[in-house]
């Protein structure tokens, strides 16, 4: 079956733009995080969502950082006026359910580069 | 703050040997995956162990856990070009109202012919 998917893979942009990251979950799955990797790093929790209840946001670095999730499904991860730290690998994942002892499925990642 | 610390950092073995490294965590955990990452990409998920477990197999890959020790290792046998990729140990703490994963730096092996 179709895997977590992400979109763009790559994404190269000035400093100051906004850009959007997306991010297709396993169907049927309820929860869905986003991660940030930078280079050689492990990964960094930014938001966690779990059905239609409120985001945990507490891993999100700054309030450039926003995202949603439309309809249980797809996410999408806003970072408004781009800076050059945010170049990093961002990947999401999602699993059945968000409660423990749940593994977590992830996407490719989208290499996000700010110059 | 990261939860696991992986040691080593880095592995470079021949084919045929066994590959072991090491997760230390903080806190009191429901379980502790390790997952794997190739080319700095997704990651899969290898093995779940739950804190009430001590020792857990799949295929070449052996799991321990010493909730004592706050500890854990990923022992893969028989290593393969193909293992040659980035090991990350990921707990999931019991002070947490979900299942939330913390990940540590990872482990790079190397793994030659």
């Amino acid at each position: 079956g179709a895997g977590v998917s992400q979109s763009p893979s790559n994404k190269v942009t000035e400093k100051g733009k906004d850009v959007e990251l997306r991010c297709d979950p396993i169907s049927g799955h309820t929860a869905l995080y986003w991660y940030r990797q930078s280079l050689g790093q492990g990964l960094e929790f930014l938001i966690y969502f779990q059905g239609n209840s409120a985001p945990d946001k507490s891993g999100l670095p700054s309030d450039r950082f926003s995202a949603e999730r439309t309809g249980g499904s797809v996410s999408t991860l806003t970072i408004q006026r781009t800076q050059q730290e945010d170049s990093a690998v961002y990947l999401c994942a999602s699993s059945f359910t968000g409660r423990t002892n749940y593994e977590q499925y992830f996407g490719p990642g989208t290499r996000l580069t700010v110059t | 703050s990261q939860q696991g610390e992986e040691d080593p950092q880095a592995l470079s073995i021949q084919e045929g040997e066994n590959a072991t490294m090491n997760c230390s965590y903080k806190t009191s955990i429901n379980n502790l995956q390790w997952y794997r990452q190739n080319s700095g990409r997704g990651l899969v998920h290898l093995i779940l162990i739950r804190s009430n477990e001590r020792e857990k197999h799949s295929g070449r890959l052996r799991v321990t856990l010493d909730t004592s020790k706050k500890s854990s290792s990923l022992l893969i046998t028989a290593s393969r070009a193909a293992d040659t990729a980035s090991y990350f140990c990921a707990t999931s703490s019991i002070t947490d109202s979900w299942g939330k994963l913390q990940f540590g730096a990872g482990t790079q092996v190397v793994v030659t012919p």
